[in-house]
């Protein structure tokens, strides 16, 4: 069974660094791309960017590129998304997804981590 | 970047009744690249159909994707009470994977 579980609610000031991550289990971890999403308070969903596990590539959407990090430890099949200095706007639920086709960048999402609440306050 | 707009932003129908929700493209899209996922209050997104018109596993028949170039469809045959939701359409070509605002449907 595909399953994709992120680590838990995170309370941070502005300013601070965080990272979340998502652990994947059920499907060989290296073929399939990984992307990350935001929904903002009330809002609707944003992708983020996206990252391909056998070589860790990246690309970004433009408004949050040199923002936050992507990136992968493949000996623990698990996705990570990371921010060296949070803003209050960074507030929101951030949901990691697997791609729904092997080795395709530009694809649909199949599976789903369960969302990660971060709030960025001071 | 190609700009998706989903009307309307609210859909209020009764049970049995059949829904349909528009997602409208900035720019051409190809027919094997739009997506609509449900996200229920609290949950993660699920994904509907990709390809336009093809089902995920487990969706059942009500749900049906048509549509072409820049004008797309999601349609509920027949509303049930668990169809509760957000829905939202993306297009996932090339460099970048947008989604749209999305439509809420509720339930009289």
């Amino acid at each position: 069974e595909v399953q994709l579980v992120q680590s838990g609610a995170e309370v941070r000031k502005p300013g601070e660094s965080l990272r979340i991550s998502c652990k994947t289990s059920g499907y060989n971890f290296d073929t399939y791309w990984i992307s990350w999403v935001r929904q903002m308070p009330g809002k609707g969903l944003e992708w983020m960017g996206r990252i391909d596990p056998r070589d860790s590539y990246t690309n970004y959407t433009a408004s949050l590129q040199g923002h936050v990090t992507i990136s992968v430890d493949k000996s623990i099949s698990t996705a990570f998304l990371q921010w060296s200095s949070l803003k209050a706007s960074d507030t929101g639920i951030y949901w990691c997804a697997r791609h729904g086709v092997p080795v395709a960048p530009d694809k649909f999402f199949d599976f789903w981590g369960q969302g990660a609440l971060v709030t960025v306050s001071s | 970047e190609n700009v998706l707009t989903q009307s309307p932003g609210t859909l209020s129908l009764s049970p049995g009744e059949r829904a349909t929700l528009s997602c409208r493209a900035s720019q051409s899209v190809g027919s094997s690249y739009l997506a609509w996922y449900q996200q229920k209050f609290g949950q993660a997104p699920r994904l509907l159909i990709y390809a336009t018109s093809r089902r995920a596993t487990g969706i059942p028949d009500r749900f049906s994707g048509s549509g072409s170039g820049t004008d797309f469809i999601l349609t509920i045959s027949r509303l049930e009470p668990e169809d509760l939701a957000v829905y939202y359409c993306q297009h996932y070509g090339g460099s970048s994977l947008t989604f749209g605002g999305g439509t809420k449907v509720e339930i009289k």
